[in-house]
């Protein structure tokens, strides 16, 4: 069955750039029925949808946090990837990455990985 | 952006019980609206899509229902499983916003 699983540094330093990888398998980033997501998770902020890309590379992302945020896909590899420019200690949370089932499900993330802890801090 | 309210943030049930938890939106969202559970550590899990449609391999113990703004998650015999944290997620519009979680702890 699909999986999917995060990877990436587990500490950033303000200001600096927090890159994370999602490795998809099991199935491909290439179907023409899902986006795939970002989603992180804070005490302070619950759970935010961060934004999501489809297989052609085109992405939509939280208004929030739009100026600071990329999202990039690989086909070649079935990954697909977050950049946040610019963060704070607001940044710290749990980052998931998701499938979004927009064509059977009504944009429900029926798949997640396992989440990886990202603090901010000097 | 669209909020969702979670009522109750908590409760204490034992087994066996019906546990009704409810989500509201702040305007309609015809029925999309979807519930997950997690547990301590782990990530949130489907249990109910479009309202009232129980994703693949969720026990039947488990339904939802509501349209518009108001929605609910039941389950009819709590198991020691459910013991978890509930969130409503609604995927109306951008940005798909999430309520702040029910606890359902043993009494």
């Amino acid at each position: 069955q699909v999986q999917l699983q995060e990877s990436g540094p587990g500490l950033v330093k303000p200001s600096e750039t927090l890159s994370l990888t999602c490795t998809v398998s099991g199935g491909s980033v290439n179907s023409g029925s899902y986006y795939w997501s970002w989603i992180r998770q804070s005490p302070g902020k619950g759970l935010e949808w961060i934004g999501y890309i489809d297989y052609s590379g085109i992405p939509n992302y939280n208004p929030s946090l739009r100026s600071r945020v990329t999202i990039s896909v690989d086909t070649s590899k079935n990954q697909f990837f977050l950049r946040l420019n610019s963060v704070t200690a607001a940044d710290t949370a749990v980052y998931y990455c998701a499938r979004d089932d927009f064509g059977g499900r009504g944009d429900a993330f029926d798949i997640w990985g396992q989440g990886t802890m990202v603090t901010v801090s000097s | 952006d669209i909020q969702m309210t979670q009522s109750p943030s908590s409760l204490s049930a034992s087994v066996g019980d019906r546990v009704t938890i409810t989500c509201r939106a702040s305007q309609t969202i015809s029925t999309f609206l979807n519930w997950y559970q997690q547990k301590p550590g782990k990530a949130p899990k489907l249990l109910i899509y479009a309202a009232f449609h129980l994703q693949s391999g969720v026990p039947p113990r488990f339904s939802g229902s509501g349209s518009g703004t108001d929605f609910t998650l039941t389950i009819s015999s709590l198991q020691p499983e459910d013991f978890a944290t509930y969130f409503c997620q609604q995927s109306y519009s951008i940005p798909s916003t999430f309520g702040q979680g029910t606890k359902v702890e043993i009494k």
